[in-house]
């Protein structure tokens, strides 16, 4: 009964190349939030999304940054020419449903170190 | 952005000791929820708070539910050394349109517990 996997767990990249993080809910959730957690901060929400649909893009940043979820496979966030501030814990977490008494359960998360 | 005081920042204790931390906000949740973070961890839920006033247990550990609704506090008693990690609280508005649930989170709680 596998939980939310996250891969790469650990992620090095240099300045201006992409980073692909990936996120395989829970079996059988189909909402997915991905949230960002930079060095001693709390999470912080970015965005989220049901299959094919993105529904709160939020917080996400308005360029270089791009999620989506597609009826098969990974959810997956991507984050085009890197730069240091990009470095951080990037989280996803999955839902059987929206809002309140539907637990989202979070993944191990993956560290992006950005040269 | 919306954002939740987490308070104390950080507390060194002795094996044993009770322990207490609190969150407030500038606005209303429906959701109160307290999550536990392990270094290289996603957080991972330890009570969660659905009405105003609730005290709900799990264990040593009891939250309780602001009756203004904008506040929540997590009480640990008996602390033991795994109970070492940070605590965070989080906020979570019933989805109404695109808001789907995001997760609001305060700024953690770092626990450590001398033996």
């Amino acid at each position: 009964n596998a939980g939310v996997m996250q891969n790469p767990r650990h992620l090095v990249r240099r300045r201006g190349q992409e980073a692909r993080l990936r996120c395989s809910p829970m079996k059988g959730h189909s909402h997915v939030y991905w949230y960002r957690q930079l060095p001693e901060e709390g999470l912080k929400f970015m965005v989220y999304l049901q299959k094919e649909n993105i529904i709160d893009e939020s917080g996400m940043p308005k360029e270089r940054f791009s999620a989506e979820f597609p009826k098969e496979g990974p959810s997956i966030l991507r984050i085009q020419q890197v730069v240091r501030g990009d470095s951080a814990a990037y989280f996803c977490a999955s839902s059987l449903g929206q809002g309140a008494t539907n637990e989202q359960f979070f993944g191990p998360g993956t560290r992006l170190t950005v040269l | 952005g919306q954002q939740l005081n987490q308070s104390p920042q950080s507390m060194f204790i002795q094996e044993g000791e009770d322990v207490s931390m609190n969150c407030t906000s500038s606005s209303i949740f429906n959701t109160w929820l307290w999550y536990k973070q392990e270094p290289g961890e996603g957080p991972v839920l330890l009570i969660a708070l659905y009405k105003a006033g609730e005290l709900t247990s799990n264990g040593r550990l009891t939250a309780q539910f602001g009756i203004t609704r904008k506040d929540s506090f997590l009480n640990i008693s008996a602390s033991i050394p795994s109970d070492v990690g940070i605590y965070f609280c989080a906020g979570q508005w019933e989805p109404i349109g695109n808001q789907g649930g995001k997760l609001i989170f305060g700024q953690g709680t770092e626990l450590s517990v001398k033996p």
